[in-house]
């Protein structure tokens, strides 16, 4: 069975500071992963997807995430955080073989960036 | 503009009580999928519908129905509601259900509680 562990509840950073929201994912075979972002009352909304290649992926919004596969990772990364990137964050996986369809979501980590 | 939209959005109910919570997309998408939202435990999908008059179950389908008649619409039904179907629904769709794919819009939600 495919998972995905989102180790930290809520992550707080002061605004211009880089940021790291941890994910490390549980898949037979090679992964799909992704990143998606929920403002308060609103649907989620995909942020950036590792599907093969460069191990760095880039995002929206100046987001990117680092895929580690001897770590089972995929952290999500920002250079210089904004009070605006203050959100709720979800790591996914999708096994590339043999997973179905199916989009294991982790349980999501509050980001709060204060000034 | 595209979009997922689901109805209602807040719903208060009482046990036993049948209700239909729609989902509709105008992307002419193949893929729809419903998730449950609820603290500590992510998003959990409950049915998903690969195209017209296909459907499976998620991880959670127990307690509910779908159906998909229309490429556009993906309702869900609850025959007979129960307190811990208390939760956020979510309607999702992606162009298709492939996995090299996986990027999911989102509808923003729906907010049920049943007493």
């Amino acid at each position: 069975a495919q998972s995905v562990a989102q180790p930290e509840d809520q992550v707080n950073v002061a605004e211009g500071n880089p940021l790291t929201v941890k994910c490390t994912y549980s898949v037979s075979g090679n992964p799909y992963l992704f990143w998606y972002v929920q403002y308060p009352n609103r649907g989620l909304q995909f942020l950036l997807k590792y599907i093969t290649g460069d191990n760095l992926v880039k995002g929206s919004y100046g987001f990117e995430a680092e895929f580690n596969k001897s770590q089972t990772s995929f952290h999500l990364k920002k250079p210089s955080a904004l009070v605006s990137d203050s959100a709720l964050y979800f790591c996914a996986v999708r096994a590339v073989t043999g997973g179905g369809n199916k989009l294991t979501f982790g349980t999501g980590t509050q980001l709060k960036v204060e000034l | 503009e595209a979009q997922v939209t689901q109805n209602p959005r807040y719903l208060i109910t009482v046990t036993g009580k049948k209700l239909t919570v729609t989902c509709s997309q105008n992307m002419n998408h193949e893929y729809m999928s419903w998730y449950r939202q609820d603290p500590g435990l992510g998003l959990r999908q409950i049915y998903y519908s690969m195209n017209v008059e296909v459907t499976d179950k998620g991880d959670v389908p127990e307690g509910y129905k779908v159906s998909r008649k229309e490429k556009r619409n993906f309702p869900l039904i609850l025959e007979s509601p129960s307190p811990n179907q208390t939760s956020l629904y979510f309607c999702a769709s992606s162009i298709s259900g492939q996995v090299d794919t996986g990027e999911l819009f989102f509808g923003e939600g729906s907010r049920l509680t049943v007493l």
